[in-house]
C-alpha cells in the first residue's frame, strides 16, 4: 500500500533560520512527487513535481530534492510570509495510468516567527 | 483566467439532508478531482473523472455521488448527509494526469 509520512507535523522557526522538511514515502513505483502549499483558509496551492532520484528543484528560498526514499523541502533564510502548512504527495505509475490519483502525506505546519 | 472555482464556500447541514457542491474549472482540463480533508487525516480523494461523462471511486467514496455532465464541471452530491461528513471539500482538475490544481474549498458542517 502507497504510504507518505511527514516530518515534523509543526516547525517553529525565526526569521532567517535555515532548516528542512522530510517526506518519507513507499510507493509501487513512483512516478512524480508533488510539494503543495496550503494557506489556512485556502486550497493547496502547487511548488514542485520531481519525478526521479536526484532531481532537484527552486523556488525562492524553497529547494525540493528526490531520493528514493524520502524527498525534503529545504527552506533557505525563511521569512513570515513562508508560513505555511506544507503538504508532500506521491503518484505511482499504476495510479498514474488510473485516473492520477495523489497520496497525500498529513503536512508539516510551518511557522516563522519575525 | 479564474482556475477552479467551488461553491458554496461554506455550508451547515443538519443530518439527512441532501445538497450538491460544484467545481469549475477554465483550464480546459479533462480530468477533475473531489478530495475531503480532515485533521490529522491529511487529502483522501472521493470520487473522480477523466473526462465529460466519465466518473470513477476513490479513495473514500461512500455516501457521495457525483456527475461530470460538462467537461468543465464536476458536482459532488450528499444524498443524505451524516456528521462523519463534516470536513472541507477541495476540487481539483489537471491536463491528463499530471500536475493536480486546487480550488479554494467549501467548508461544511453537518450536525
Amino acid at each position: 500500500e502507497d504510504q507518505v509520512t511527514q516530518s515534523p507535523e509543526a516547525l517553529r522557526l525565526q526569521e532567517g533560520e535555515s532548516s528542512s522538511l522530510n517526506c518519507s514515502y513507499t510507493v509501487s513505483g513512483l512516478r512524480g512527487l508533488f510539494w503543495y502549499r496550503q494557506d489556512p483558509g485556502k486550497g493547496p496551492e502547487f511548488l514542485f513535481t520531481l519525478y526521479s532520484a536526484g532531481e532537484e528543484k527552486e523556488k525562492e528560498r524553497l529547494k525540493a530534492t528526490l531520493t528514493k526514499k524520502e524527498s525534503f523541502l529545504h527552506i533557505t533564510a525563511p521569512k513570515p510570509e513562508d508560513s505555511a502548512t506544507y503538504l508532500c504527495a506521491v503518484q505511482s505509475i499504476p495510479h498514474y495510468n488510473q485516473g492520477g490519483k495523489l497520496i497525500f502525506g498529513q503536512g508539516t505546519e510551518l511557522s516563522v516567527k519575525p | 483566467n479564474a482556475g477552479v472555482t467551488q461553491t458554496p464556500k461554506f455550508r451547515v447541514l443538519k443530518t439527512g439532508q441532501s445538497m450538491t457542491l460544484l467545481c469549475a474549472q477554465d483550464m480546459n482540463h479533462e480530468y477533475m478531482y473531489w478530495y475531503r480533508q480532515d485533521p490529522g487525516m491529511g487529502l483522501r480523494l472521493i470520487h473522480y473523472s477523466v473526462g465529460e461523462g466519465t466518473t470513477a471511486k476513490g479513495e473514500v467514496p461512500d455516501g457521495y455521488n457525483v456527475s461530470r455532465l460538462k467537461k468543465q464541471n464536476f458536482l459532488l452530491g450528499l444524498e443524505s448527509a451524516a456528521p462523519s461528513q463534516t470536513s472541507v471539500y477541495f476540487c481539483a482538475s489537471s491536463y491528463g494526469t499530471d500536475t493536480q490544481y486546487f480550488g479554494p474549498g467549501t467548508r461544511l458542517t453537518v450536525l
